[in-house]
């Protein structure tokens, strides 16, 4: 599975959109990019993922470049709750399934 | 629904005990994975099941750990011969058929090793 690069934290107002960026150089052909997210003392949650066209869920977006090396979460109204480490995972379809995480993106949401 | 469970949400063992680690999937779903968090770390891949095919054992860190799933449902995770670096966030998930779909994830066991 590829090797994604993520800021280590990241700070956001209250309200407005954080867009949290991904780096996956290396991707190949085959390859999703998903995102999760750790809110402090929980199992990680399923954010939303994407092969190579733009996503959108009830959660977020998630903007692919169009040579899929890099992508960005959006959260676009953020609040307090949202304040978690997201990661970016990059895997293919094909293998076990096992996710590999990183050390990921710490986002604080502040009032 | 009801998610996935897992218990004891606890553990506090001394140096050298066994510990078993129990999750609970969500019904209906066909494969399980086992991983850990130590503190401040991202995740580790222990362990995972797929219906009825071997488990894909590739992140067990040592012999020490073992874990079986029985009936297709029900996971216990084994640590044998505790040691203090064992202590760490147990985590178990499940996802519904095809291992690339979303996991789903308990809330772990914390374990503590003196």
């Amino acid at each position: 599975d590829a090797k994604t690069t993520q800021p280590t934290s990241m700070d956001c107002a209250e309200g407005r959109a954080a867009n949290l960026p991904c780096n996956h150089s290396t991707i190949s052909g085959n390859e999703y990019v998903y995102w999760y997210r750790q809110i402090h003392s929980q199992g990680p949650q399923y954010i939303i993922h994407g092969l190579k066209n733009n996503e959108t869920n009830e959660m977020a977006s998630l903007i692919i470049t169009e040579d899929r090396k890099s992508s960005t979460l959006i959260l676009p109204h953020a609040t307090l709750r949202d304040t978690a480490v997201y990661y970016c995972i990059v895997r293919a379809s094909s293998n076990t399934g096992k996710l590999i995480f990183g050390q990921g993106t710490t986002l604080q949401v502040k009032p | 629904g009801a998610g996935v469970s897992q218990s004891p949400s606890n553990k506090v063992t001394e140096k050298g005990k066994d510990v078993e680690l129990r999750c609970d999937p969500i019904s209906g779903h066909t494969a399980l994975y086992w991983y850990r968090q130590s503190l401040g770390q991202g995740l580790e891949f222990l362990i995972y099941f797929q219906g009825n095919s071997a488990p894909d054992k590739s992140g067990l860190p040592s012999d020490r750990f073992s874990a079986e799933r029985t009936g297709g449902s029900v996971s216990t995770l084994t640590i044998q011969r505790t040691q203090q670096e064992d202590s760490a966030v147990y985590l178990c998930a499940s996802i519904p058929d095809r291992p690339w779909e979303t996991q789903y994830f308990g809330p772990g066991t914390r374990l503590l090793v003196l």
